[in-house]
């Protein structure tokens, strides 16, 4: 099926820094969710967008759903070490078939240096 | 408030045997849960589509015999892995959706089962 193209795959930053990753696709979706997975555990929801343009924070975390409703990304303010784990984009896909289903991105890899 | 949980948390079973995984939404009511499977450093793939009350839908290149898929009621829904085999050895994660909750497309996600087949 379809993925999301979620770039970067892995990052490796110092604590303190900013983090920046985004999700693309060519269709164009309805919802944009970004959630976090620690090793072993399931994924928890980070940020939840329903409308093109609209930017949400939580705490240190900011995530847009874009404009052309093919892209989103998250921005992680002042890194800590607690921030390391997996970061999956996901999202509905407009006009799709299946309610409520998800695609996901690949993931990326966040790793913090304290 | 939306969490879910998942029994058992791992699990190790013979070749040849059946495991079921429980999948539970404490707080709120679920006529839609999903089950993923996922293998180290990938994303998660989705097996199938759960439904209270009806039948499951399966993803393509999913086997439905092998991986039966029952919800029961609102908060449960349970993936039974028959005859396992070592290839089925994986990561398997559920998630729900909240039927009263604004945004219908967000899943909250239990803490998954890892399933080992010997």
């Amino acid at each position: 099926g379809q993925q999301l193209n979620q770039s970067p795959q892995s990052m490796f930053i110092q604590e303190g820094e900013d983090v920046s990753m985004n999700c693309t696709s060519s269709s164009i979706f309805n919802t944009w969710l970004w959630y976090k997975q620690d090793p072993g555990e399931g994924p928890v929801l980070l940020i939840a967008l329903y409308k093109a343009g609209e930017l949400t924070s939580n705490g240190r975390l900011t995530a847009q759903f874009g404009i052309t409703r093919k892209d989103s990304f998250l921005n992680i303010s002042a890194s800590i070490p607690s921030d390391v784990g997996i970061y999956f984009c996901a999202g509905r896909q407009a006009g799709g078939t299946s309610y409520g289903k998800l695609t996901f991105g690949q993931g990326t890899i966040l790793t913090v240096h304290p | 408030g939306a969490v879910v949980s998942q029994h058992p948390s791992w699990v190790i079973c013979k070749s040849g045997t059946s495991v079921k995984i429980e999948c539970r939404s404490l707080d709120f009511q679920a006529t839609t849960m999903f089950w993923y499977r996922q293998f180290p450093k990938q994303s998660l793939m989705l097996m199938a589509t759960s439904n209270e009350g009806s039948k499951a839908t399966y993803e393509q290149g999913v086997e439905k015999d092998k991986f039966l898929i029952n919800h029961a009621s609102l908060t449960l829904s349970t993936l039974t892995v028959t005859s396992a085999h070592p290839e089925d050895s994986s990561f398997y994660i559920c998630s729900a959706r909240d039927d009263l909750r604004g945004g219908g497309d967000t899943q909250y996600f239990g803490p998954g089962t890892r399933l080992t087949v010997l």
